[in-house]
């Protein structure tokens, strides 16, 4: 079975631009969580999708939104980047949102 | 609320001797708890899971982790360290507390475990 896939993997963008993020879960999960991983927070938990339906969001500002496809495929999007953007992000893929979750290898996100 | 603590942020060991990594958790629930592992430019592997059955818990690659209501505690081991250990080591909580909670991980600040040849 294939694992949790995210594209692209790596993102250089300047301050004030936008991005978006891909990720494709593992066929049959309908939950995708997103994290944020950075050196001095750790990781944090940013929003889950469940069924095309935000059930859970983290304390982030609200440049950082998402979605999820019909297909159980997400899209994560952050406005106006900050240098403080800058980090790993990871998504997780689980059968309901609930227990274990399977990650992806993460999208090293760049802001100059 | 959930929370996690490891209580080490470095550990280092030679290989061949044994590993411990701690970590204690909080929770207002009965939790899953679960450790990942990290290795460079990589994403998150699971090790183990407890999720309310058997206390001992096995995992790949030789680890194992017992879980500790009494302690709060959920650390760790492996008899034996290979240099392929070397990475770094995430304890995560999960817990059902309704709509706040779904899919949300919470994890510890992460063990980074060095092995010495």
């Amino acid at each position: 079975k294939a694992g949790v896939t995210q594209t692209p993997r790596y993102l250089i963008k300047t301050r004030g631009q936008q991005v978006t993020l891909s990720c494709s879960p593992i066929s049959g999960h309908r939950s995708v969580s997103w994290y944020q991983q950075t050196p001095g927070q750790g990781l944090q938990f940013l929003f889950e999708y469940f069924s095309e339906t935000q059930r859970n969001k983290g304390n982030f500002p609200g440049r950082f939104s998402g979605r999820q496809f019909s297909n159980s495929r997400s899209e994560m999007n952050v406005s106006t980047l900050e240098l403080g953007d800058s980090a790993l992000y990871l998504c997780a893929s689980s059968l309901t949102g609930m227990g274990e979750q399977y990650f992806g290898p993460g999208t090293r996100l760049t802001v100059t | 609320a959930q929370s996690v603590t490891q209580l080490d942020s470095h550990v280092s060991v030679s290989e061949g001797t044994p590993v411990l990594l701690r970590c204690n958790y909080s929770s207002s629930y009965s939790p899953s708890l679960f450790w990942y592992v990290q290795h460079p430019n990589k994403g998150l592997q699971l090790l183990l899971k407890y999720t309310s059955a058997a206390t001992l818990v096995k995992g790949i690659n030789g680890f194992e982790a017992e879980f500790k209501k009494s302690e709060t505690s959920f650390h760790l081991t492996k008899p034996s360290a290979h240099m392929s250990d070397a990475a770094e080591y995430f304890c995560v909580v999960s817990e059902y507390a309704g709509g706040t909670s779904y899919g949300k991980l919470t994890f510890g600040q992460g063990t980074i475990l060095t092995v010495h040849p």
